[in-house]
């Protein structure tokens, strides 16, 4: 079965900071990748995915993320991050051989101040 | 499109109550699942439905039943509730397409249970 794990739990930046946030996961097979995010009383939204192709990933808002498969990873990234981005972001996993089903890291919560 | 819509928005239930959490979508996706959310934990698969009339258990399934008669409604059953079971609960949807390969799964606003 994958998992995903996602490193910071917290994360408290100020305006204009750039952000970086970790994903890995394991698993051996064909993976297709997801960056979900959650603001303040909302359902998750689709940031960016990844199913095959440029390992570089352009999403929504600024974000963009890079798929490393030698290092299981996906991290997601915004080179200047605003307070609208305060927010919590869920890495997220689907084997193809699992069919629809993802599995999701714990999330990390990003504080930005303004 | 109303997309995926859950009722109600928010529930409290005392121990030993049963429930059912309301899921539907309109926009006719054959793939339906049902998460729940916990502090530090991400979202957990509780079941899933890949069309009307079949389902299967997720990564958490005790405790919770469901059934899919439709292709729009997914509902989640709690039989008797238990204070575990606090969470808030997230219906999806996705096209599942075909030879395994996932499409983008599209979230509804959630369910706030509180199990007293």
């Amino acid at each position: 079965a994958q998992s995903v794990s996602q490193h910071n739990h917290h994360v408290i930046l100020s305006e204009a900071a750039s952000l970086e946030l970790g994903c890995n996961y394991s698993y051996g097979g064909t993976v297709n990748l997801f960056w979900y995010v959650q603001y303040p009383g909302q359902h998750l939204q689709l940031l960016l995915k990844y199913f095959s192709g440029d390992p570089l990933v352009k999403g929504i808002k600024g974000f963009e993320a890079e798929f490393i498969k030698s290092k299981f990873s996906f991290n997601l990234r915004k080179p200047s991050v605003q307070w609208s981005d305060t927010a919590e972001y869920f890495c997220a996993v689907n084997a193809r051989a699992a069919g629809n089903k993802l599995t999701f890291g714990g999330g990390t919560r990003v504080l930005v101040k303004p | 499109n109303a997309g995926v819509t859950q009722t109600p928005k928010f529930q409290v239930l005392k121990t030993g109550q049963s429930m059912t959490l309301q899921c539907a979508q309109d926009m006719n996706h054959e793939y339906m699942s049902w998460y729940r959310q916990d502090p530090g934990m991400g979202l957990r698969l509780i079941h899933y439905s890949v069309g009307a009339g079949i389902t299967d258990q997720g990564e958490v399934p005790n405790g919770y039943n469901v059934s899919r008669s439709t292709t729009e409604d997914f509902p989640l059953r709690l039989l008797s509730a238990a204070p575990s079971q606090t969470s808030v609960y997230f219906c999806a949807s996705s096209t599942g397409l075909a030879g395994g390969n996932t499409d983008t799964q599209y979230f509804g606003p959630g369910t706030r249970l509180t199990v007293l």
